[in-house]
């Protein structure tokens, strides 16, 4: 156990509609990453906020917003679905901000099935 | 950030030692080498990282060429539970930037 709660564990949802995807850090990190894994992409880097604050952009399309609550934990909302955006959704915490010999540890994901 | 190299897949017999390579040739001298895993249907788990000198943690151990252009991850005795994909990442900011990874196959 990582210590990384996501919720929910699966969630199907049609076309058009809006969800939002909820984590929980580890007790004590500040920072959080989202990343998007799907089958003909990998796991691609979305998103990361540190106590807050937005730190880095990756691969996010405009549909898509995070936020990180003062609690924390953060959200990551994907609105106007398309079947293109099926995946497997992870979160993961760090302590730091990040650099480059800081570990994170991963959620289990959410899995996101748009129909 | 700089690309890393690894066979797509590899396969190992239960309780045998398991090297898995990485070539990482651009390597900068402020990247780390990390090493995650993701077993089939949960997020990636941390394995080991390093920036110049071998490590050795309860998990693996990962062994850094003198160049640093290529690094090793091994697994003193494979189980069941390593099959999984091991990724190899070169870090020097804040995010990490996976790539197809190794799929290690554990042959009872």
């Amino acid at each position: 156990d990582s210590g990384v709660t996501q919720t929910p564990k699966h969630l199907i949802t049609a076309t058009g509609q809006r969800v939002t995807l909820r984590c929980s850090p580890r007790s004590g990190d500040l920072s959080v990453y989202w990343y998007q894994q799907s089958l003909d992409q990998g796991l691609q880097f979305l998103i990361q906020y540190y106590n807050g604050e937005e730190r880095a952009k990756g691969n996010i399309l405009e549909r898509f917003s995070a936020q990180q609550f003062p609690d924390l934990h953060s959200e990551l909302n994907l609105s106007s679905l398309e079947l293109g955006d099926s995946a497997l959704y992870f979160c993961a915490s760090s302590v730091a901000p990040g650099g480059a010999s800081t570990e994170a540890f991963f959620g289990q994901g959410t899995r996101l099935t748009v129909v | 950030d700089a690309k890393t190299t690894q066979p797509n897949s590899m396969e190992s017999n239960e309780e045998e030692p398991v090297h898995l390579p990485c070539n990482h040739s651009t390597i900068s001298g402020t990247d780390y080498i990390h090493w995650y895993r993701q077993l089939p249907s949960q997020g990636p788990e941390y394995v080991i990282h390093g920036l110049t000198s071998n490590v050795n943690n309860r998990m693996a151990s990962l062994a850094i060429a003198e160049d640093r252009k290529s690094s090793t991850l091994i697994l003193h005795r494979a189980t069941l539970r390593d099959a999984a994909v091991y990724y190899c990442i070169l870090k020097s900011g804040n995010q990490f930037y996976f790539g197809t990874g190794t799929s290690l196959t554990v042959i009872p």
